[in-house]
């Protein structure tokens, strides 16, 4: 079974371009979770959905970061304009169930912006 | 917002020897879980706790569950060179800031 697939795993962009960071999740999964990892900050969790509808946005830094779930199967992380401070992994991750805390997390997409 | 402490930073060990970590919070937590992450990767899941109390393992690894719903600990027994990685605690689906192992053969 294919697991969490993310897209771009390397993306290397300049100060002010729109990023989009793509996740597919595990089929009959229905929470997905977006997560930063940096050295300074750790896994940082950025939001959450459950049955598409976002939970908690609140670790969402700032207006510049927007994320959607158009259907069950897949999410989008977009980051418009991008800044130096954005260059992070970013992580997708899903689970059966909401609360379970039961994480399947993709490879990741490692984000520099120069 | 929930902060969990996790400790130590990191360890050096030698293959053979036995590994213990933890973590803490000041926030109730209904799952304790441990993941391992390798290089490159993302994090995978080791062990998932559920009740208070709990004491669970996987081959070498053995967990508990904190009986004030607010800690957990990670024994690893017995370690090899392929345990090397970083270990996060994670309250549900809160992370820990991370374990960096490291083991000389």
């Amino acid at each position: 079974d294919a697991g969490v697939i993310q897209s771009p795993r390397h993306e290397v962009t300049e100060m002010g371009q729109e990023v989009t960071l793509r996740c597919k999740l595990i089929s009959g999964h229905n929470s997905l979770f977006w997560y930063r990892q940096t050295m300074m900050r750790g896994l940082e969790l950025l939001i959450y959905f459950n049955n598409n509808v976002p939970i908690d946005d609140s670790g969402m830094p700032e207006d510049r970061f927007s994320a959607k779930m158009p259907n069950a199967s897949f999410s989008t992380l977009k980051i418009q304009p991008s800044e130096p401070r954005d260059s992070a992994v970013y992580f997708c991750a899903s689970s059966i169930h909401w609360g379970t805390g039961e994480l399947f997390f993709g490879e990741g997409s490692r984000l520099t912006v120069l | 917002g929930q902060q969990l402490n996790q400790s130590p930073q990191s360890m050096f060990i030698q293959e053979g020897e036995d590994v213990s970590m933890n973590c803490t919070s000041s926030s109730i937590f209904n799952t304790w879980l441990w993941y391992k992450q390798d290089p490159g990767e993302g994090p995978v899941l080791l062990i998932a706790l559920y009740k208070a109390g709990e004491l669970t393992s996987n081959g070498r690894l053995t967990a508990q569950f904190g009986i004030t719903r607010k800690d957990s600990f990670l024994n690893i027994s017995a370690s090899i060179p392929s345990d090397v990685g970083i270990y996060f605690c994670a309250g549900q689906e809160r992370f820990g800031a991370g374990t960096r192992l490291t083991v000389k053969p």
